[in-house]
């Protein structure tokens, strides 16, 4: 069975500057798929930014890029140039192989970012 | 954009109601998911949805819990027999079945039981 973990409760960013979330997860399958989701107050789920784990190039979406470490079943989120708007919870997550493209999420990691 | 659409937002149940979640699919999509998060937890998958039956299903989505698509739109969650511990927010999504491609989530339906 796969697991997400993501270690850090909470992180505080200035604004303007950059931070990193950080993800590990455990998998036996070779081909999966990563995902980054943002969750405002407004609890509403949103996509960040995939990665697929045969691409060993970085996804990037903007201010927002990853560092994925296959290896090492790493999986961070760097967020440049942070935003009030970028204050949410993150959660990453796994998508496993199989036909029902299933979700295994971590914990989640509370951002703020001040102003 | 597309969106999944999900209803009631908030919905209020005394323990041991039946309740029904409804959530209305992007409608090209074809598989469809619930997934629920208890306040302050990570997000929990449910079941899965695929072809009209249920093609995976978590150990939480026990007897009390049921899916359908009775008309081809909606994607409905009852909950026969509320319990205090099925407060939560539930999501629904939808996919296209692509790998990798990630889900639609709806805006969730914060269910609270009494």
């Amino acid at each position: 069975a796969q697991t997400v973990t993501q270690s850090q409760p909470e992180m505080s960013v200035q604004e303007a500057e950059t931070v990193t979330l950080s993800c590990t997860y455990d998998t036996s399958e070779s081909d999966y798929y990563l995902f980054w989701y943002k969750q405002p107050p407004s609890r509403q789920m949103i996509l960040v930014i995939r990665q697929e784990a045969y691409k060993q190039q970085n996804a990037t979406e903007n201010r927002f890029s990853v560092n994925f470490q296959k290896a090492a079943k790493s999986f961070s989120l760097k967020i440049s140039d942070s935003q009030l708007g970028d204050a949410a919870m993150y959660f990453c997550a796994h998508e496993g192989g199989g036909s029902n493209y299933k979700l295994t999420f971590g914990k989640g990691t509370l951002l703020t970012v001040n102003p | 954009e597309p969106e999944v659409t999900q209803t009631p937002s908030h919905q209020v149940t005394q323990m041991g109601q039946e309740v029904i979640l409804r959530c209305v699919p992007i409608s090209n999509h074809l598989y469809f998911y619930w997934y629920r998060q208890i306040l302050g937890q990570k997000v929990e998958f449910l079941v899965s949805f695929y072809n009209n039956e249920i093609s995976e299903k978590s150990e939480i989505f026990d007897d009390q819990f049921s899916v359908e698509r009775p008309d081809g739109s909606n994607f409905t969650l009852k909950i026969r027999s509320t319990k205090l511990e099925d407060s939560a927010m539930y999501f629904c999504a939808s996919s296209t079945g692509t790998v990798g491609r990630g889900y639609t989530f709806g805006s969730g339906t914060r269910l609270t039981v009494v």
